[in-house]
């Protein structure tokens, strides 16, 4: 049973836009939220974070948000430009199976534009 | 710069063989762990390890096997391979129990004939 979801397979944006790509969640114990962005032939990468004790987190061009009550997170990347056509997989963690265990989405393919 | 690499990148097998994957990493992380990546499954965690000696059995362990006899490595061995282990491995690995982050390798298309 998929623990995290993200039911958008594709999503496609003009360059300068903002890309929003959203993740939910079933279980309520997960507590640390990241997002990874893969390109083909590689491995994931690590982008961004952020705790349940916060609701918002910003690096850059790009802001996780969490909402709690909803089991909800996005992704907002401003303005979006074409190197950040990849996919894009959120992850959850519990505390109950630590920070090493990491459950992932299916992941979201974003095309960037020119 | 540290690293972590996998070998070979793709591999064709048979049904039956052993097979098995290279993960080496130069971060001197005490963790590192295995994931298979399928369609609509995203990435699914098989073996981990939180240091030399120690393994663990992920979500999706049936048919793979791993050992640590240094820092640096982590095999993933499938015994006897399937058509069902098809699939694209990565290596990872993190710092201790604490870190969330998860450094990857580049991946390894397997595909079991």
């Amino acid at each position: 049973d998929q623990q995290v979801k993200q039911n958008s397979p594709s999503l496609s944006v003009q360059e300068g836009r903002i890309s929003i790509l959203n993740c939910d969640y079933t279980n309520s114990m997960f507590d640390y939220f990241l997002w990874y962005k893969k390109y083909p032939a590689e491995g994931p990468t690590f982008l961004i974070s952020i705790s349940s004790i916060k609701d918002k987190n910003e690096d850059g061009r790009f802001t996780v948000f969490l909402n709690k009550s909803a089991k909800h997170l996005s992704l907002h990347i401003v303005p979006s430009q074409p190197g950040d056509s990849a996919v894009y997989f959120c992850a959850a963690s519990s505390p109950r199976t630590g920070a090493n265990n990491l459950f992932f989405g299916t992941g979201t393919r974003l095309t960037v534009i020119p | 710069d540290a690293e972590i690499t996998q070998s070979p990148r793709h591999k064709i097998t048979e049904t039956g063989r052993q097979v098995t994957l290279a993960c080496h990493q130069t971060w001197n992380h005490n963790n590192m762990f295995w994931y298979r990546q399928d369609l609509g499954h995203g990435l699914r965690l098989i073996h981990y390890s939180y240091g030399v000696h120690d393994t663990n059995k992920g979500e999706v362990s049936d048919g793979y096997s791993v050992s640590r006899s240094n820092t640096e490595d982590l095999p993933l061995t499938l015994e006897s391979a399937a058509s069902s282990q098809t699939s694209v491995y990565f290596c990872a690995s993190s710092q201790d129990r604490t870190s969330y982050e998860q450094y990857f390798g580049p991946g390894t298309r397997l595909t079991v004939t």
